[in-house]
């Protein structure tokens, strides 16, 4: 089925862990993001991607970095976890923005 | 103060009922106007996309947009068990530049009890 995966679903790192998140879109869409879910804080955009090779800060970027070697991957790391990055993560795409389609999300718990 | 407000609930009515879901904005620049659908466990679905100011209808949803009130409002007619879900608010700017960058609201956590 055509849409947004994200790998993995489920993760536990101990504090100062590094890993990587990785999200895949089949839709050849042109506009990527990567957002965290907590309760009471909504939705809240962490960095964002206009086309392969791009990528830009969003809300709360900091103790995160992108990468967008190929269109359809983006890639969120974390290079030393700390328990404030426990969070739902979500990636989305959309073809110009917009109209967004979001991946099952990443359940990440630092301990 | 959050530029988008949404009240978080939760809210609870009966199967039938008529559900209104709201959201306030501070940023008199928004013009695209969204509500998503987002099950337990799952990620948000688009529900309603609405441009600048006016009413929009698909089948028992209806989303409203007044900007002059910087007030969009979700309406859902003859509500179901199966609209039981978080319902969140999400506006962004007009523009390349924006990037289709979305601003959310918390979500409002609703229940439809048989």
């Amino acid at each position: 089925n055509a849409g947004v995966t994200q790998t993995p679903k489920f993760r536990v790192l101990k504090t100062g862990q590094s890993m990587t998140l990785l999200c895949a879109q089949d839709m050849n869409h042109e506009y990527m993001y990567w957002y965290r879910q907590d309760p009471g804080m909504g939705l809240r955009l962490i960095h964002y991607s206009v086309g392969e090779g791009t990528t830009a800060k969003g809300e709360v970027p900091d103790g995160y970095n992108v990468s967008r070697l190929k269109k359809q991957n983006f890639l969120l790391g974390l290079e030393s976890a700390a328990p404030s990055q426990t969070s739902v993560y979500f990636c989305a795409s959309s073809p110009m923005g917009n109209g967004y389609t979001f991946g099952s999300g990443t359940r990440l718990t630092v301990v | 103060q959050k530029e988008v407000e949404q009240d978080p609930g939760p809210l609870s009515v009966p199967e039938g009922a008529i559900v209104s879901l709201n959201c306030t904005y501070s940023n008199s620049a928004f013009q695209y106007f969204m509500w998503y659908r987002q099950y337990s466990r799952k990620g948000p679905e688009l529900l309603m996309y609405t441009y600048s100011s006016g009413n929009k209808e698909d089948g028992r949803f209806t989303a409203q947009v007044d900007k002059s009130s910087k007030y969009i409002s979700l309406f859902i007619r003859d509500s179901q068990p199966s609209d039981s879900a978080t319902y969140l608010c999400a506006m962004s700017l007009a523009g390349g530049t924006s990037y289709g960058k979305l601003t959310f609201g918390q979500g409002t956590i609703l229940t439809v009890h048989p």
